[in-house]
């Protein structure tokens, strides 16, 4: 039972374009989000995080939009680039969440294509 | 960022030897670390939860005899494939921690190990 879920395999955008990369979480004990690129080959990267107490947080290009009510989260990437190309996984935490304390809930990830 | 380091980054060895993987936090003491594992086009599965001075903590259906979890500081955590074989071939990934209050992950580069 996944309780975080990337339901995009992949993605496609068009350089300079707005890349979109959604989330859906199902335990409502996740009060911690983040975001990790991965290349192949090489351990994840941490890009952006937000807490459950804001909606949204920005750091240059990369932008994460929380909404509790729906338990969705969203990143957004603008101006996309081509070396933005990589696999982006979702991940949640929490301290309550019912499972290993601190621990991350990572989604299956999106591979996001950057088009020149 | 915070830097991990993982060594080896890959390695082959034959069925029925033992590996041994290191995980340190560069500039920063970590914690805890955290051992997960990667199959092809699959998610981050955590394996186990090390903290400094104490017993790993195992995921469910993660046979602790198998993969030996030590962490004697707090800049290294080591995991020890026993008696490998075939199956056990993947890409194994470790991750750091500032503090318990302190959520964000941060991984290494991973080490790709094939069991012949």
């Amino acid at each position: 039972d996944q309780q975080v879920k990337q339901n995009s395999p992949s993605l496609s955008v068009q350089e300079g374009r707005i890349s979109i990369l959604n989330c859906d979480y199902t335990n409502s004990m996740f009060d911690y989000f983040l975001w990790y690129k991965k290349y192949p080959a090489e351990g994840p990267t941490f890009l952006i995080s937000i807490s459950s107490i804001k909606d949204k947080n920005e750091d240059g290009r990369f932008t994460v939009f929380l909404n509790k009510s729906a338990k969705h989260l969203s990143l957004h990437i603008v101006p996309s680039q081509p070396g933005d190309s990589a696999v982006y996984f979702c991940a949640a935490s929490g301290l309550n969440y019912g499972g290993s304390q601190g621990n991350l809930i990572f989604g299956k990830g999106t591979k996001l294509s950057v088009k020149p | 960022g915070a830097v991990v380091s993982q060594h080896p980054s890959r390695v082959i060895c034959k069925s029925g030897t033992s590996v041994k993987i290191e995980c340190r936090s560069l500039d920063f003491q970590a914690t805890t670390m955290f051992w997960y594992r990667q199959f092809p086009k699959q998610s981050l599965m955590l394996m186990a939860t090390s903290n400094e001075g104490s017993k790993a903590t195992y995921e469910q259906g993660v046979e602790k005899d198998k993969f030996l979890i030590n962490h004697a500081s707090l800049t290294l955590s080591t995991l020890t494939v026993t008696s490998a074989h075939p199956e056990d071939s993947s890409f194994y990934i470790c991750s750091a921690r500032f503090s318990v209050s302190q959520e964000t992950q941060y991984f290494g580069p991973g080490t790709r190990l094939l069991v012949l």
